[in-house]
Order: C-alpha cells, then sequence, then structure tokens
C-alpha cells in the first residue's frame, strides 16, 4: 500500500512565524501535491511538483513556498503565517497521468 | 477551465436505502475521473478511477460509473459505515497531473 506521511497532524503557530509542513511518500512516485481544504471551498491546489528540484504553481500560491531536495519529500513553506492560512493541509503523490493521487491524514494548522 | 460539480450536498439514508451520488464535469481531454471517501479528520481514501464513457468499477456496496458528462457513485443498502464524505476529481486539459475536486457529498446513513 501507497504511504504517505505527513509529519505534524495538528500545529498552532503564530502570525508572522515562518511555518513548514513535511510531506514524505513511500511509493517512488514522481509527482507530490500540496492542498488546503477549507469548509465550504473543497480541495484546493497550492503547489505541485513533477520531479526533484521542480515546481509548479497551484490555484493559489500566493503566500507559500515548496522545497523538494529528495524525491521522496515535498515540503510546503507559510513564509510568514496569516489567520487567513489557518486550514487543513493535504499532502497527496501519484504515478504518471492517468493514476490516482494518493493522500496523507492531513495537517491542522491554526495561525494565532 | 475544467470544473466538477457534485449534488447533493449532503444525504442522509436509512440502513439499506440505497441511492446516488452525482458527480458533473467539464473538462477537455479525460484522463481520468477519480472517487474518493474522506472521514472526518482524516485525508481522502482512493476508490475508484474511470477512464472513458461506458466504463464501471465495484467495490463491496459502491458501484461507480461514467458518461461523458457525469459520474455516478450507486451506493447499494448502505451500512453506518459507509457514512463519510465522498469526493470526485477530474484530471486532464491543461492542469497536467494535478487533479481538480468537486466539493464533496456528506453522506450519513442511519441505523
Amino acid at each position: 500500500d501507497v504511504k504517505v506521511t505527513q509529519s505534524s497532524r495538528y500545529l498552532v503557530k503564530r502570525t508572522g512565524e515562518k511555518v513548514f509542513l513535511e510531506c514524505v511518500q513511500d511509493m517512488d512516485h514522481e509527482n507530490m501535491f500540496w492542498y488546503r481544504q477549507d469548509p465550504g471551498l473543497g480541495l484546493r491546489l497550492i503547489y505541485f511538483s513533477y520531479d526533484v528540484k521542480m515546481k509548479e504553481k497551484g490555484d493559489i500560491p500566493e503566500g507559500y513556498s515548496v522545497s523538494r531536495e529528495k524525491k521522496e519529500r515535498f515540503s510546503l513553506i507559510l513564509e510568514s503565517a496569516s489567520t487567513n492560512q489557518t486550514s487543513m493541509y493535504l499532502c497527496a503523490s501519484s504515478g504518471g497521468g492517468g493514476q490516482p493521487q494518493h493522500f496523507g491524514d492531513g495537517t491542522r494548522l491554526s495561525i494565532l | 477551465e475544467d470544473q466538477v460539480t457534485q449534488s447533493p450536498e449532503a444525504l442522509r439514508l436509512q440502513e439499506g436505502e440505497s441511492s446516488s451520488l452525482n458527480c458533473s464535469y467539464t473538462v477537455s481531454g479525460l484522463r481520468g475521473l477519480f472517487w474518493y471517501r474522506q472521514d472526518p479528520g482524516k485525508g481522502p481514501e482512493f476508490l475508484f478511477t474511470l477512464y472513458s464513457a461506458g466504463e464501471e468499477k465495484e467495490k463491496e456496496r459502491l458501484k461507480a460509473t461514467l458518461t461523458k458528462k457525469e459520474s455516478f457513485l450507486h451506493i447499494t443498502a448502505p451500512k453506518p459505515e459507509d457514512s463519510a464524505t465522498y469526493l470526485c476529481a477530474v484530471q486532464g486539459g491543461n492542469s497536467g497531473y494535478a487533479l481538480n475536486f468537486g466539493k464533496g457529498t456528506s453522506l450519513l446513513v442511519t441505523p
């Protein structure tokens, strides 16, 4: 079974802090994704990566950056956290086109 | 622009009462339509992929079907443990390997 592991289930940070969310997958997938999920808005794509050191903006990249130094690891960075970034953050990985994405259990992030 | 619309937003069923969830989509060059189940506080769990109109997939009490404009998730004789949010997503068009998700249908099955 594919396993996608997110480093924290719950995280509380303060406004202005730099926040790192980590994600690791064990299936040697090329593609990795970061989403945020909010009530009434569904899942929205923040960033994704097709390969090591490559990244593409999703629908809502503002205020975020990403890093992919190793194939199995994809990090989401909140450069200066703000209260409107309080959300559930979900990481996923997949193989090639037409293959399903497999998700981690999410990080519920609160910015105070 | 790709669009995915799920209906109804919420559905309450009695145990054993079969029903269907709808996912309407517009996308150029569909590569795949995906169904997921999401339990509260958890990430989405993959259920099915459908690739072309006419295709069907089954798993226990769930059956997914696909036409050129919509997909249905049929739930036969549901049990309380089928209660969850069901998400539909499409891959295609200019989105590369990214998925475009609907907002989901929240299903509650009561004993």
